[in-house]
C-alpha cells in the first residue's frame, strides 16, 4: 500500500557537522509534508514544511528539500548540535486527508 | 508556546480500569483534533479523528468501543480507554490545527497498565 519511508533508521554525526535525513514517499496525490522531531517522552514538534509546488525550502539552520519526480524528501540540518538528537519523522497530508507519518530516523550528535 | 494540552501526562493503573485523556488546544479553536497511539521506537498511528459536535472517524483497526472520544467543546476533545489492559499501554498523542498553521501535537500521555 502507499506509505512514507525513511531509507536510514538511525544516523549518527560529529557535532558541528551537517545532517541529512532522508524520506521517500509513495503517493504522487500528497502536496504537502511536513518534518517534526521528537524527543523523549514528548509529542512531535514543528521543524518545517513543504508545498509540493516548491522543491527548496529553508529555515533557521534547516532546509527542506523535495524532489517529485522520484518521490523523496530530505532535512538538513546545518552545523548539528547535541539539542538536535531527537527521532526525526516526515509526515505527508493529501487534501482532505489526515497527516500520515513515515517511520522516524534517530539522530544521534557526537559530541 | 504550547498551542495543544494533554492531561495526564502519566498514567499508571490496574487492568480494567478505564482512563479518561484530555486534550486541549489553547487560544485557539479546533473543530477537529487528532489521536495518535505510538509504540517504543515505533512511528505515529493515527487511530481517529475527533469532530466537534459529532461522532469521530475512526481508523481501520481501531475499536471505537474501546477508544470513546468526545468532542463536546471547541477546545476539548476527550479519549477514554474503556477497561484498559496491558496491550493497550502506549504513548497516546493529541494533535490540532490551528488557523492556518501546521498540525501541532501535545506532549503525550504516557498510559501504563498493570
Amino acid at each position: 500500500g502507499e506509505n512514507v519511508g525513511l531509507h536510514l533508521p538511525t544516523l549518527s554525526v560529529q557535532e558541528g557537522d551537517n545532517s541529512i535525513i532522508n524520506c521517500a514517499y509513495s503517493n504522487s496525490a500528497s502536496d504537502y509534508f511536513i518534518w517534526y522531531k521528537q524527543e523523549s517522552g514528548k509529542g512531535p514538534q514543528f521543524i518545517i514544511d513543504i508545498r509540493s509546488n516548491m522543491d527548496k525550502r529553508q529555515g533557521q539552520r534547516v532546509t527542506v528539500l523535495l524532489n517529485k519526480t522520484v518521490k523523496h524528501l530530505s532535512l538538513q540540518i546545518a552545523a548539528t548540535q547535541p539539542g538536535d538528537s531527537a527521532v526525526y519523522f516526515c509526515a505527508e497530508k493529501r487534501r482532505n486527508t489526515p497527516l500520515v507519518f513515515g517511520k522516524g530516523t534517530r539522530l544521534s550528535v557526537i559530541a | 508556546g504550547a498551542v495543544v494540552s494533554q492531561h495526564p501526562s502519566w498514567v499508571i493503573c490496574k487492568s480494567g480500569t478505564s482512563v479518561k485523556i484530555e486534550c486541549r488546544s489553547l487560544d485557539f479553536q479546533a473543530t477537529t483534533m487528532f489521536w495518535y497511539r505510538q509504540f517504543p521506537k515505533q512511528s505515529l498511528m493515527l487511530m481517529a479523528t475527533s469532530n466537534e459536535g459529532s461522532k469521530a472517524t475512526y481508523e481501520q483497526g481501531v475499536e471505537k468501543d474501546k477508544f470513546l472520544i468526545n468532542h463536546a467543546s471547541l477546545t476539548l476533545s476527550t479519549l477514554t480507554v474503556t477497561s484498559a489492559h496491558p496491550e493497550d499501554s502506549s504513548f497516546y498523542i493529541c494533535s490540532a490545527r490551528p488557523s492556518n498553521q501546521p498540525q501541532h501535537f501535545g506532549d503525550g500521555t504516557r498510559l501504563s497498565i498493570l
